[in-house]
């Protein structure tokens, strides 16, 4: 299967401050997905990218497809946006793999 | 409301017994898919169904069981062969092709 790697594992962010969080795979893939995971567990939908770059709000992802990446940018970092980014790649018949995902630490 | 339901929230069983978790989903997708997630750790494949009375072997479907006699509802069991089964189960679901999947709520079950 399909390996992803996400980095960096942990981040402590001012409030108010940027970030850019990072999902390496290692193949090629249908599409690419990130979630946020709320402090209950449920993984909420943030973006569906299999290439090119979208924005929602204060965050926006880019798929660079060709070169196996892709980036979570968040701006004017809140408190709410702590919590567990993951990124998940679709590969063979829509099976989904994970990385293990950045933890985020947004302090007032 | 459309969506995935997972339940119950919480599952506490002892161990040796089998244990069932349930995903019911009203939004028509046809595949669907069960995850396990331990602490720190990202999602593992466990089963995933892309049409009723039809599923495969995810990455670490040792000890679990799955069936798909609807297309709304995709159970999950646990069974005592399964040697470490406390962890965080989340069920998904998404149209065939390549679409945008959806997670439930998730169970967390506890086997003492």
């Amino acid at each position: 299967g399909i390996q992803v790697e996400q980095s960096p594992p942990d981040l402590i962010l001012q409030e108010g401050a940027n970030s850019t969080l990072r999902c390496n795979f290692s193949d090629s893939v249908n599409n690419l997905q990130w979630f946020h995971q709320n402090p209950w567990g449920q993984l909420i939908n943030l973006f569906y990218i299999p290439s090119g770059t979208k924005q929602n709000g204060r965050l926006s992802a880019t798929t660079v497809a060709t070169e196996r990446y892709s980036l979570l940018y968040i701006s004017s970092s809140q408190t709410t946006d702590s919590g567990v980014y993951f990124c998940a790649a679709a590969y063979g018949n829509n099976r989904l793999a994970f990385g293990k995902g950045n933890q985020v630490v947004v302090i007032p | 409301d459309g969506g995935i339901t997972q339940s119950p929230k919480y599952l506490f069983r002892k161990e040796g017994q089998n244990v069932t978790l349930s995903c019911e989903q009203n939004l028509n997708h046809d595949a669907m898919y069960w995850y396990r997630q331990d602490p720190g750790q990202g999602l593992r494949l466990i089963y995933y169904s892309q049409i009723v009375n039809d599923f495969q072997k995810g990455d670490i479907a040792e000890g679990y069981s799955v069936s798909r006699e609807k297309k709304e509802s995709f159970p999950l069991t646990v069974t005592s062969a399964q040697k470490n089964p406390t962890a965080f189960y989340l069920c998904a679901s998404m149209f065939t092709g390549d679409t945008e999947a959806f997670f439930g709520q998730g169970t967390r079950l506890t086997v003492v």
